[in-house]
């Protein structure tokens, strides 16, 4: 049972312009939303997160969108890198101290210069 | 500092042979995190610390044993490895919980034959 979903698998975008990627939650015990990057052969690293308190949550050129009441959330990336081309992984948690965070199954995301 | 550190990088186990992933952070982390990331699963949690002496089952704990003697090593013991534990392995620490920014080491890709 996939309680983080993400149902693109790739994902391509031209440089310069918009990349959004989508998350879904079925949980509706997740409060707290974050997303990972990866790239081949390397470990995730966090890039932004996102508290059911809000809506919105900006830094830089990433941007988190969510909605509570469809059980959605994405990602904005504008403009979009070649460096931003990696895999991205959704992820949720019962709350900001909870012990166990679920993750979706990642969306390839590439960027043709 | 180096961060979170994993050894091997690379392991071929036989059926039924047993072996122990290392993980060590030298960041005084409390929070500890082991996950496997298998093709089209995302990551998943197999188990987790939240300080020396403490630890818990995640979402897929079966074949799996961990220890926490010291705030900084947080090994995983594969009992008798089979053939489903192929994936690539990532230890993970934290502040103090899930929901805090993970920092993730570079992985095991563990292959059982």
């Amino acid at each position: 049972d996939q309680q983080v979903k993400q149902n693109s698998p790739s994902l391509s975008v031209q440089e310069g312009r918009i990349s959004i990627l989508n998350c879904d939650y079925t949980n509706s015990m997740f409060d707290y939303f974050l997303w990972y990057k990866k790239y081949p052969a390397e470990g995730p690293t966090f890039l932004i997160s996102i508290s059911s308190i809000k809506d919105k949550n900006e830094d830089g050129r990433f941007t988190v969108f969510l909605n509570k009441s469809a059980k959605h959330l994405s990602l904005h990336i504008v403009p979009s890198q070649p460096g931003d081309s990696a895999v991205y992984f959704c992820a949720a948690s019962a709350d900001f101290g909870n012990e166990k965070l679920t993750f979706g199954t990642g969306t390839r995301l590439t960027i043709i210069p | 500092n180096a961060g979170v550190t994993q050894t091997p990088k690379f392991q071929v186990l036989k059926t039924g042979q047993s072996m122990t992933l290392q993980c060590a952070q030298d960041m005084n982390h409390e929070y500890m995190s082991w996950y496997r990331q298998d093709p089209g699963m995302g990551l998943r949690l197999i188990h987790y610390s939240v300080g020396a002496g403490i630890t818990d089952q995640g979402e897929v704990p079966n074949g799996y044993n961990v220890s926490r003697s010291t705030t900084e090593d947080f090994p995983l013991r594969l009992l008798s490895a089979a053939p489903s534990q192929t994936s690539v392995y990532f230890c993970a620490s934290s502040y103090f919980s899930a929901g805090n920014e993970q920092f993730f080491g570079p992985g095991t890709r563990l292959t059982v034959l």
